[in-house]
């Protein structure tokens, strides 16, 4: 089953608005989340490396005014697509990381989330 | 419940052929994605499959049977750049990503 959760699925929303994205961990406990953001048919681009009471890392290119992100809990970031426009209308998606257990063979391992569409109207 | 189920390891010798498979078992189906992730990195795609049978990309191809839920990516060549996890996911009838756990695929000279 799944190991991460999204909320919402799916949301539709007017020129302007804010719009806040959840990202759960179930079952485990993630220091870092990862945010995403799929353009049609094509590779995750990485907006942002999310860390568990600290401040989010933030790619190049990528408004941290226009994204916030959150990381409240070892459970659950946010993302809020602020003063949205449609040209943000995609397909955002999390992870959540598990680090490697120390001195044991396998790298960190990420759990991928079920997406949030978002449309901009 | 919705599942996909992949490989956890695999390891292919440098030059050599590795198929790694993936089978789902979602509600409803838009299609199918193979992506790659070195380590640290961000997921790349790969390919895109929801009609039946084998699209072929360079080294890399990928075959999908949806009366069998079942899918494989074909590396041919192999390098030991190809040194990675790839992650098999499923667009189900909402749109909603379902990701298998990835396969970890190690490359010996």
């Amino acid at each position: 089953g799944a190991v991460v959760s999204q909320h919402p699925s799916r949301v539709i929303c007017k020129s302007g608005t804010s719009v806040k994205i959840e990202c759960r961990s179930l079952d485990f406990q993630a220091t870092t989340m990862f945010w995403y953001r799929q353009f049609p048919k094509q590779s995750l681009m990485l907006m942002a490396t999310s860390n568990e009471g600290s401040k989010a890392t933030y790619e190049q290119g990528v408004e941290k005014d226009k994204f916030l992100i959150n990381h409240a809990s070892l459970t659950l970031s946010t993302l809020t697509v602020t003063s949205a426009h449609p040209e943000d209308s995609s397909f955002y998606i999390c992870s959540a990381r598990i680090p490697g257990l120390a001195g044991g063979p396998t790298t960190d391992t990420q759990y991928f989330g079920p997406g949030t569409r978002l449309t901009v109207l | 419940g919705q599942n996909i189920d992949q490989p956890t390891e695999m390891t292919a010798t440098e030059g050599a052929i590795v198929q790694i498979n993936c089978t789902y078992q979602t509600s409803g189906f838009n299609g199918l994605f193979w992506y790659q992730q070195h380590a640290g990195e961000a997921p790349t795609f790969l390919s895109y499959n929801v009609l039946d049978g084998l699209e072929e990309k360079g080294r890399f191809s990928s075959f999908l049977s949806r009366s069998k839920g079942y899918s494989y990516l074909l590396l041919k060549e192999l390098q030991m750049k190809d040194s990675a996890s790839y992650l098999c996911a499923v667009w189900d009838s909402n749109y909603q990503l379902i990701w298998g756990a990835g396969t970890k695929l190690i490359i010996k000279p």
